[in-house]
Parts: structure tokens; sequence; C-alpha cells
């Protein structure tokens, strides 16, 4: 079974700043997904970025970039550039490359609050 | 914007009643998929569902637990006979397709309080 290890329960950073998180996993699969989601106060999951294994190149969104490292099985997100609106809990969470009969199940990790201070 | 729709957005039960959750996947979506947080916890996989029958279930779904959909658009997660530990918030979610790069969306998740 996968499993997926935020060490990371909380972080704060300053408006403007940079700031890190750290994801690890463990899989034996070779072909599967990484994301990273959003979960603000208002509790809905927002997705925020995506990875596929088999692409060496790490994945950008705006603001935020991932660290794929496959051999380590870290995926960090970056943050850059903080907004008050990133204030949020956010979690990383690994899909299996199986494809399925019926959709590929989340496994998500515990996640780590983010507080953007002004 | 499509979006998933749960609703009620807090439902509190006595212990040992049955509930529904209710989910409006986004229409032109074919997988469905229930999840639970527990407060403070992670987000745990429950169910998911296509083409009328369950395709996988956690160890969490057990008999008490039970899904549907009956008229084409709605999907709903019935607990028989809820206990305390049954507290969480309860997320659905839908996918358009079966690859894995099919984005899930999730709704926003309904809070069941057991009592």
């Amino acid at each position: 079974a996968q499993t997926v290890t935020q060490s990371q329960p909380e972080m704060s950073v300053q408006e403007a700043e940079t700031v890190t998180l750290s994801c690890t996993y463990d899989t034996s699969e070779n072909n599967y997904y990484l994301f990273w989601y959003k979960q603000p106060p208002s509790r809905q999951m927002i997705l925020v970025i995506r990875q596929e294994a088999y692409k060496q190149q790490n994945a950008t969104e705006n603001r935020f970039s991932v660290n794929f490292q496959k051999a380590a099985k870290s995926f960090s997100l970056k943050i850059s550039d903080s907004q008050l609106g990133d204030t949020a809990m956010y979690f990383c969470a690994f899909m299996g490359g199986i494809i399925k009969a019926a959709g590929n199940k989340l496994t998500f990790g515990g996640g780590t609050r983010v507080l953007v201070k002004p | 914007e499509p979006e998933v729709t749960q609703t009620p957005s807090h439902q509190v039960t006595q212990m040992g009643q049955e509930v529904i959750l209710r989910c409006v996947p986004i229409s032109n979506h074919l997988y469905f998929y229930w999840y639970r947080q527990i407060l403070g916890q992670k987000v745990e996989f429950l169910v998911s569902f296509y083409n009328n029958e369950i395709s996988e279930k956690s160890e969490i779904f057990d008999d008490q637990f039970s899904v549907e959909r009956p008229d084409g658009s709605n999907f709903t997660l019935k607990i028989r006979s809820t206990k305390l530990e049954d507290s969480a918030m309860y997320f659905c979610a839908s996918s358009v397709g079966d690859r894995p790069s099919s984005e899930a969306f999730f709704g926003q998740g309904t809070r069941l309080t057991v009592v």
C-alpha cells in the first residue's frame, strides 16, 4: 500500500516570501501521479498542481512549483511570492498509475498548515 | 464553472440514527468518490463508484456504509447506524475519465456530527 508523509504540521511565511512544503511517499509502482491540494478555511479541496512520475521536468503553475525527486520519493511544493490568500492547509496526494476499471483513488498525506503573515 | 455540490453543509444526528449525505457530481463526469476527514486528521478514501457499482472500497467502508446513484444525477452516501467515530467531514468527488491524469473535483464537504 502507498503511504504519503508530510513532516511539517505547520509553517508560517511573510507575505511576498517563499515557503517550501515537504512530502515523501512510498510506493512500489513506477508510474504514478502526485498532487498538491489546497484546503482553505472553507474546507473545499482545490487542486494546486500535479506531477506525472514519468516526466522529469518539474511542474509549475504560476507561483507554485514542485521539486520532484523520483529516486528519493520526494515531492516538495514551493510557493513563491506568498499571498494572504495562500493561507490554507496543503495536502500532498498520490495516485497509482495503473488504470483501474473505475477510477483511481487518492492517498493523502497528513497535511501542512500554511499561515501567510502580512 | 461546473462544480460538485454537497448537501447539507452540516448535519447533526443522534448515535444510532441513519444519515444520507447527498452529492451532485459534475454532469458529464462518470467516476464518483467519497472521502472523509476526521477533524485534524488526513483525508481518507472511502469508496469509488462507476457504472452503477462500487469499484473499490477501503477498510473503513464496512457494512454500515452504502452508496447509490438513485436518479442519474445524485450520488449518495448512507450510514445506517451512526457511531460517534463517524463524526467527520465527508467529501464527494467526481472525475470525467478513468485516466489518472483526470482531475478529481471535490465538493465543499458535509460536516457530520454524531452526538
